[in-house]
């Protein structure tokens, strides 16, 4: 089975500055994707990032980027010049591609402070 | 906002009650997927449906059912609820042709008195 982990429950950085959130995951599988989702306090959830595991290239989005370390099954999101609309609950998400089974980590609370 | 929508917004009702929680996917899209996020479980994948059929089937209780009609537009019925189903439930959509990208509508807010 694959599991999502997030190591960090919460975080929190300075407006402007840049924060990494941690994000690892357990599977067999060669080919999968990876997601990024921020969910506000609106609960509302909301993709910022994907990444396909046969692509080397980090996947970016503006001010998100993220570390794609298949071998070490690392999956990290970077926030650069972080925006008090940031503050949100993150998870991690892992799906193989071909099964619709989207797996999330427990989550990170990001607050950006003023 | 997503393009998927959720009906209703909050759904306040008794125990051993029935529900029936709606979603129409973004336009385009054939793919419903139904999760339950609560606070001691996190978000849980329940069930899929493409085109009218089920896909795949998650950590969905035999209490709970789904359903995708014609239209696309598909239901998620919880019976005999219990004071552990209140959680918030999403639906997501997702494109014939996507890379695995899912579309989340708002949720409906479930709480069982």
């Amino acid at each position: 089975a694959q599991t999502v982990t997030q190591s960090q429950p919460e975080m929190s950085v300075q407006e402007a500055e840049t924060v990494t959130l941690s994000c690892t995951y357990d599977t067999s599988e060669s080919n999968y994707y990876l997601f990024w989702y921020k969910q506000p306090p609106s609960r509302q959830m909301i993709l910022v990032i994907r990444q396909e595991a046969y692509k080397q290239q980090n996947a970016t989005e503006n001010r998100f980027s993220v570390n794609f370390q298949k071998a070490a099954k690392s999956f990290s999101l970077k926030i650069s010049d972080s925006q008090l609309g940031d503050t949100a609950m993150y998870f991690c998400a892992f799906m193989k591609s071909n099964n619709n089974d989207m797996r999330f980590g427990a989550g990170t609370r990001l607050t950006v402070k003023p | 906002d997503s393009g998927v929508t959720q009906t209703p917004k909050h759904l306040i009702t008794a125990t051993g009650q029935r529900v029936t929680l709606r979603c129409s996917p973004r336009s385009g899209d054939l793919s419903v997927y139904w999760y339950q996020q609560s606070l001691d479980q996190g978000l849980q994948f329940l069930i899929q449906y493409y085109n009218g059929e089920e896909r795949a089937k998650g950590n969905i209780l035999e209490r709970f059912s789904a359903q995708q009609f014609p239209d696309l537009h598909s239901e998620l019925n919880l019976s005999s609820l219990e004071l552990g189903d209140s959680a918030l439930y999403f639906c997501a959509s997702s494109p014939p042709r996507g890379n695995g990208e899912q579309y989340f509508g708002p949720g409906t807010r479930l709480t069982v008195t």
